[in-house]
């Protein structure tokens, strides 16, 4: 079955600094892969998306993720954190060769910029 | 176009109490589901229906119950509510291929007394 693990509960970046929050996955076939961010009282916005091709994609609100197939990992990247970046991050996976549409998320991250 | 919406938006019920949530969504999707978010687990899916007329059960549908109502409409019913079931509720819906995009409603916040 398809599972991700975030590993870290909460990440804690100055504003200005690079923003990293880790994802690992695992799938029986090939991913695809995705990141959601939640603000407070709010649903899941989505971010970006791993389909097929280039590993780095890039997408909304200036974030970024590279997938690395030989470590299982799909980090999400911003270079310059801002404070309105605080919020809870999920990855989440779908393994192409379970032949459904779901989605298994990770618990997620909770992050913190600090002015 | 409002996206996926769901009502109510908070719920405060006694244990045993019936409910049902509902959700709908204005994108044309064809694939509708619900998952819950309980703190330090992530959201799970508790059931879906990948088109109009079939349901399917997801990671953790004890409890539950849903009705595809129609293309746009995908309620879940709690028949006997219990303490376990106090979280928040997530309704989303996709196109339904493979490589789609789920969007999320703005959840329903309910607590089991």
């Amino acid at each position: 079955a398809q599972s991700v693990a975030q590993p870290e509960d909460q990440v804690n970046v100055a504003e200005g600094n690079p923003l990293t929050v880790k994802c690992t996955y695992s799938v029986s076939g090939n991913p695809y892969l995705f990141w959601y961010v939640q603000y407070p009282n709010r649903g899941l916005q989505f971010l970006l998306k791993y389909i097929t091709g280039d590993n780095l994609v890039k997408g909304s609100y200036g974030f970024e993720a590279e997938f690395n197939k030989s470590q299982t990992s799909f980090h999400l990247k911003k270079p310059s954190a801002l404070v309105s970046d605080s919020a809870l991050y999920f990855c989440a996976v779908r393994d192409i060769q379970q032949g459904n549409n779901r989605l298994a998320f990770g618990k997620g991250n909770q992050v913190v910029v600090i002015p | 176009n409002a996206g996926v919406t769901q009502t109510p938006k908070f719920q405060v019920l006694k244990t045993g109490q019936s409910m049902t949530l509902q959700c709908a969504q204005d994108m044309n999707h064809n694939s509708m589901y619900w998952y819950r978010q309980d703190p330090g687990m992530g959201l799970r899916l508790i059931y879906y229906s990948a088109s109009e007329g079939t349901t399917d059960k997801g990671e953790v549908p004890n409890g539950y119950n849903v009705s595809r109502l129609n293309k746009r409409e995908f309620s879940l019913r709690l028949e006997s509510a219990a303490p376990s079931q106090t979280s928040v509720y997530f309704c989303a819906s996709s196109v339904g291929g493979a490589t789609d995009t789920q969007y999320f409603g703005p959840g329903t916040r309910l607590t089991v007394l």
